[in-house]
């Protein structure tokens, strides 16, 4: 079964960090581009972050630039969201979603994860 | 502000089709392929459509999707209760070099 569960999620305070990560299972992982997306309360979907299959090329949101690190490991089937500098904007659902085709084409996506910055 | 922009809200009965408009520009909808999403709350976001108009498997038919300059629309026909929810427009920005959503749009199935 294609699988993507993310972990790391969690309560931080304003200017801390986070790692989040994404366990993939059923499919040729560093086959497929991956990326971050995200929700905050209330609000709608916001796309954070991509990275093609080998990890070689790297995009990101403005509202994230800076502050995030997008990686994978392929070894381990696993992809990763370094945030750095949370602030209060950066709460949300945290999904990881595996690209079908193209760059923003997500087939398959995890449960989410939740990030709350406290300030 | 969404780069791509949707009606906050559709509605319409059972049985009935609705269409759902997303609004771009030539850096977005004008130079890339669409997709749309169905996203129910407190589940993860579903693929209804990709590269403007073709559907991944065990998407049914009433779900269509088209594209024309900058503008893409997703239809439903035969509307159910159960596809209430909330639709997402999506796409890559190559002046912006990220993917962006549309500010999403709820739909009411009366």
């Amino acid at each position: 079964e294609v699988q993507l569960l993310e972990s790391g999620g969690g309560l931080v305070q304003s200017g801390g960090s986070l790692r989040l990560s994404c366990a993939a299972s059923g499919f040729t992982f560093t086959s497929y581009a991956m990326s971050w997306v995200r929700q905050a309360p209330g609000k709608g979907l916001e796309w954070v972050s991509g990275i093609s299959g080998s990890g070689g090329s790297t995009y990101y949101a403005d509202s994230v630039k800076g502050r995030f690190t997008i990686s994978r490991d392929n070894s381990k089937n696993t992809l990763y969201l370094q945030m750095n500098s949370l602030r209060a904007e950066d709460t949300a659902v945290y999904y990881c979603a595996k690209t079908l085709v193209g760059i923003v084409s997500f087939d398959i996506w995890g449960q989410g994860t939740m990030v709350t910055v406290s300030s | 502000q969404s780069v791509l922009t949707q009606p906050p809200s559709v509605s319409a009965a059972p049985g009935q089709q609705v269409t759902i408009s997303c609004s771009g520009s030539t850096s977005n909808i004008g130079n890339d392929y669409v997709s749309w999403y169905q996203h129910l709350p407190g589940t993860a976001p579903k693929l209804l459509i990709y590269d403007n108009n073709k559907r991944p498997s065990g998407i049914p038919d009433r779900f269509s999707g088209s594209k024309s300059g900058t503008s893409a629309t997703l239809g439903i026909t035969g509307l159910q209760t159960g596809d209430e929810a909330d639709y997402y427009c999506g796409t890559w920005d190559s002046s912006l070099s990220a993917g962006v959503f549309g500010g999403g749009t709820k739909l009411t199935v009366l």
